[in-house]
């Protein structure tokens, strides 16, 4: 069955500190790998996405992400974060037939010690 | 403007009730879906509507019936609500495409069912 984990619940960082947040998928082919961010009481936004090529992608925010197929796994890395990427973050993948439908990780809750 | 806007953003009502949740889109996509997070945060695709016509229909109970009236409209009604539905639903959107899966969502509607 397809699906997307995200191992890590709850993350605390302190500001300044980088950050990555894990991610891991298991489909019959590479999907289409995305992440999202929802902050408190707010619709999802995308951060990046990957369909193919370069594995290291930038998104929006200073955040960047990493696929790696032998580990089954897109990564969301920011090197130094800011008490406002408090937020819930979501991994998410499809596959091109699939159109929207998105199969999303459990999101890793982050916060931010000042 | 808001690009995907959903009213109401809050609803409570008693078990056994029908309502409906609406959304528009001014981004001019072709693809709008309905996505359900429950009380863990885990979020599912419910529906999803290219041009006024369903392409995705997930397992979900005959009391939820999406309406299209037009490609920038889709609303979510909800028959005899019950307790288990009490979560918050997200309407997003999508152009057409290979790479859809890049959606954009609204702000969510929370429904509590008591």
């Amino acid at each position: 069955a397809q699906s997307v984990t995200q191992p890590d619940i709850h993350i605390t960082v302190s500001e300044g500190a980088s950050l990555e947040l894990r991610c891991n998928y298991s489909y019959g082919a590479t999907p289409y790998l995305f992440w999202y961010v929802q902050s408190p009481g707010q619709g999802l936004q995308l951060l990046l996405k990957y369909f193919s090529g370069d594995t290291l992608v930038q998104g929006i925010k200073g955040f960047e992400a990493e696929f790696k197929r032998s580990q089954s796994s897109f990564n969301l890395r920011k090197p130094s974060v800011h008490w406002s990427d408090a937020a819930e973050y979501f991994c998410a993948g499809n596959l091109y037939n699939q159109g929207g439908k998105l199969i999303f990780g459990q999101g890793t809750e982050l916060s931010v010690k000042p | 403007d808001t690009a995907v806007s959903q009213t109401p953003k809050y609803l409570v009502t008693q078990m056994g009730n029908d309502k409906s949740i609406k959304c528009e889109q001014n981004l001019g996509h072709d693809t709008m879906y309905w996505y359900k997070q429950d009380s863990k945060k885990f979020l599912k695709i419910m529906f999803s509507y290219n041009n006024k016509e369903l392409i995705i229909n997930e397992t979900v109970p005959n009391r939820f019936s999406p309406k299209s009236p037009d490609k920038a409209h889709l609303n979510l009604h909800i028959n005899s609500l019950e307790l288990g539905d009490s979560a918050v639903y997200f309407c997003a959107s999508s152009s057409a495409g290979a790479h859809t899966g890049e959606l954009f969502f609204g702000e969510g509607s929370r429904l509590t069912v008591l």
